[in-house]
């Protein structure tokens, strides 16, 4: 079965500075891979996914992540943080080709930003 | 696009009551969606698919006698928590599936926070 991994809890940036999230998952073929986020209390807002082609990802509100296959790794980055950026951030991964389209989700990092 | 809603967003009840709790697809048709439940400071479990005009399928451990499911139409599936109990009180997401071919995104509600007093 197929299980992510997000190995900080808790990551406190200051504003303005660079952002990585790490996000490793486990899986024996090519899994479809996302980023979403999710601010208190509300649902979850997609930020970027893979599926296949370019390892650089990038998505909305100026983030980007880099599939390495080597690594088993979907890191999310953003290069300057801004306030409004601090929620939970869920990396998620999805199996194609076994009609499973369920996403299995890691464990969340939450996002501090320091004025 | 792809704005999938919920309703209702919170819902205070009584143990022993039942509750309905909707996921609708506003532009989008979704032949599957999937609900999740979330306990605070923690991830997303699946608890069931949901195939328009068939039925839930539940993950292990899930009571599917508790958790009804129903996917009436290609833009709404509802869950009603039967006999609702404290330890029912969660946050509740549904997400809708599109199709783009061979690939598939989930787009999330803003979930429902029951209280069950």
């Amino acid at each position: 079965a197929q299980s992510v991994t997000q190995p900080d809890i808790h990551i406190t940036v200051s504003e303005g500075a660079s952002l990585e999230l790490r996000c490793n998952y486990s899986y024996g073929a090519t899994p479809y891979l996302f980023w979403y986020v999710q601010s208190p209390g509300q649902g979850l807002q997609l930020l970027l996914k893979y599926f296949s082609g370019d390892t650089l990802v990038q998505g909305i509100k100026g983030f980007e992540a880099e599939f390495k296959r080597s690594q088993s790794s979907f890191n999310l980055r953003k290069p300057s943080v801004h306030w409004s950026d601090a929620a939970e951030y869920f990396c998620a991964v999805g199996v194609a080709g076994t009609g499973r389209r369920a996403l299995t989700f890691g464990s969340g990092t939450r996002l501090q930003v320091q004025p | 696009g792809a704005v999938v809603s919920q309703h209702p967003s919170w819902v205070i009840c009584k143990s022993g009551t039942s509750v309905k709790i909707e996921c609708r697809s506003l532009d989008f048709q979704a032949t599957t969606m999937f609900w999740y439940r979330q306990f605070p400071k923690q991830s997303l479990m699946l608890m069931a698919t949901s195939n328009e005009g068939s039925k839930a399928t539940y993950e292990q451990g899930v009571e599917k006698d508790k958790f009804l499911i129903n996917h009436a139409s290609l833009t709404l599936s509802t869950l009603t928590v039967t006999s609702a109990h404290p330890e029912d009180s969660s946050f509740y997401i549904c997400s809708a599936v599109t199709s783009g071919g061979r690939t598939d995104t989930q787009y999330f509600g803003p979930g429902t926070r029951l209280t069950v007093l």
